[in-house]
């Protein structure tokens, strides 16, 4: 069954503008995760936040947790066109490191 | 280079045939998993060994079996291929934290 669900399904910035990007889920987790995938390509993983960690930072990207509203969000500062991708919240629930439920993901496209 | 790498990339065959995905990665990682990305996206986890040992088995029907020959391989072989399984077929594997690592996909076609 699907756990996460990511909002906006798309969109649409400018160059240099940030990007935000939000997912739900239902259950208590252990982890969630962010992965981008490039059109034809697989996905590729981003971040990991675990259930005790609020905020979490890599580069350009900031990943927030709020397990009271069961939800994250990935924001992306400065965007650039290479970021164009789709981005897909991962949760990893039921005491295994193993599996992941993705949401279904968000289109992001930056305009040059 | 390390990765995870799939074969072959294209597979277009015809309904009722048997074909096989092969997965292989030089990761280290103990866990492999097949997923399947229908046409809106949407992926769902098929399978995942760890060691070689089947630990998750989804609702997939069992014209699809995986094959672990050892804890670098995972391959899944399909049986009397349907129209519905056409999609892309993804290979991953896993650090013991849980991230994981994507191959490059197998975009099954079956006419």
């Amino acid at each position: 069954s699907q756990q996460g669900e990511e909002d906006p399904q798309a969109l649409s910035i400018q160059e240099g503008e940030n990007a935000t990007m939000n997912c739900s889920y239902k259950t208590s987790i252990n982890n969630l995760q962010w992965y981008r995938q490039n059109s034809g390509r697989g996905l590729v993983h981003l971040i990991l936040i675990r259930s005790n960690e609020r905020e979490k930072h890599s580069g350009r990207l900031r990943v927030t947790l709020d397990t009271s509203k069961k939800s994250s969000s990935l924001l992306i500062t400065a965007s650039r066109a290479a970021d164009t991708a789709s981005y897909f919240c991962a949760t990893n629930s039921g005491g295994s490191n193993y599996k992941l439920t993705f949401g279904k993901g968000t289109l992001l496209t930056v305009n040059p | 280079d390390t990765a995870v790498s799939q074969t072959p990339k294209y597979l277009v065959t015809q309904m009722g045939n048997d074909k096989s995905i092969k997965c292989e990665q030089n990761l280290g990682h103990d866990t492999m998993y097949w997923y399947k990305q229908d046409s809106k996206k949407f992926l769902k986890i098929m399978f995942s060994y760890n060691n070689k040992e089947l630990i998750i088995n989804e609702t997939v029907p069992n014209r699809f079996s995986p094959k672990s020959p050892d804890k670098a391989h995972l391959n899944l072989h399909i049986n009397s291929l349907e129209l519905g399984d056409s999609a892309v077929y993804f290979c991953a594997s896993s650090t013991l934290q849980g991230e994981q690592y994507f191959g490059p996909g197998t975009r099954l076609t079956v006419t």
